[in-house]
């Protein structure tokens, strides 16, 4: 198995522009997970799903972040507008059994 | 509130001894602990994890022990190697929560050959 695959793994934007990042899980786990890493806040839980259904968003910082699962295989984090405060490590997880996550690379987002 | 704990951002080890991480949690309905490994430009890889009803679990040179009446887990790697060089993140996640991992801040560990 491939993993779990991240796309971009760099993305620099201007302040204001929309940033959508991509996540495809391991095939046959039933749970997704969006993290952000900062160095003041660490690895932080922004959003999961279970069987491609929302269960937590309270991590979610603002409006501004919104994520989506339209099948098992794929998922989506975006940003609209971007903010300068926006930029961080996002890394996508997915896990079959409780508590063993399995994380991708990551997306080095950096907004100007 | 940060859940869980990692005092110390870093940690030096002469090869070949003994590296201790501690990890500290505050909410008494986790259940299940992990620690994952995490090298720069990559995201972060399991490492080991223990249940609530044991207080050791081995594999290899990494033990994690477990206090529940502390609330403190530790990783223990015996004998530490260069390669073992990278931050450890302490998680927990909660009976009903679906799997949902809160993390420490991480400690970095350097091994000094």
């Amino acid at each position: 198995d491939a993993g779990v695959i991240q796309s971009p793994r760099h993305e620099v934007t201007e302040m204001g522009q929309e940033v959508t990042l991509r996540c495809k899980p391991i095939s046959g786990h039933n749970s997704l997970f969006w993290y952000r890493q900062t160095m003041m806040r660490g690895l932080e839980l922004l959003i999961y799903f279970n069987n491609n259904v929302p269960i937590d968003d309270s991590g979610m910082p603002e409006d501004r972040f919104s994520a989506k699962m339209p099948n098992a295989s794929f998922s989506t984090l975006k940003i609209q507008p971007s903010e300068p405060r926006d930029s961080a490590v996002y890394f996508c997880a997915s896990s079959l059994e409780v508590g063993k996550a399995f994380f991708g690379q990551g997306t080095r987002l950096t907004v100007v | 509130d940060q859940q869980v704990k990692q005092n110390s951002p870093s940690l030096s080890v002469q090869e070949g001894r003994i590296s201790i991480l501690n990890c500290d949690y505050t909410n008494s309905m986790f259940d299940y602990f992990l620690w994952y490994k995490k090298y720069p430009a990559e995201g972060p890889t399991f490492l080991i994890s223990i249940s609530s009803i044991k207080d050791k679990n081995e594999d290899g040179r990494f033990t994690v022990f477990l206090n529940k009446s502390a609330k403190h887990l530790s990783l223990h790697i015996v004998p530490s190697q260069p390669g073992d060089s990278a931050v450890y993140f302490c998680a927990a996640s909660a009976v009903g929560q679906g799997g949902k991992l809160i993390f420490g801040q991480g400690t970095e560990l350097s091994v000094k050959p």
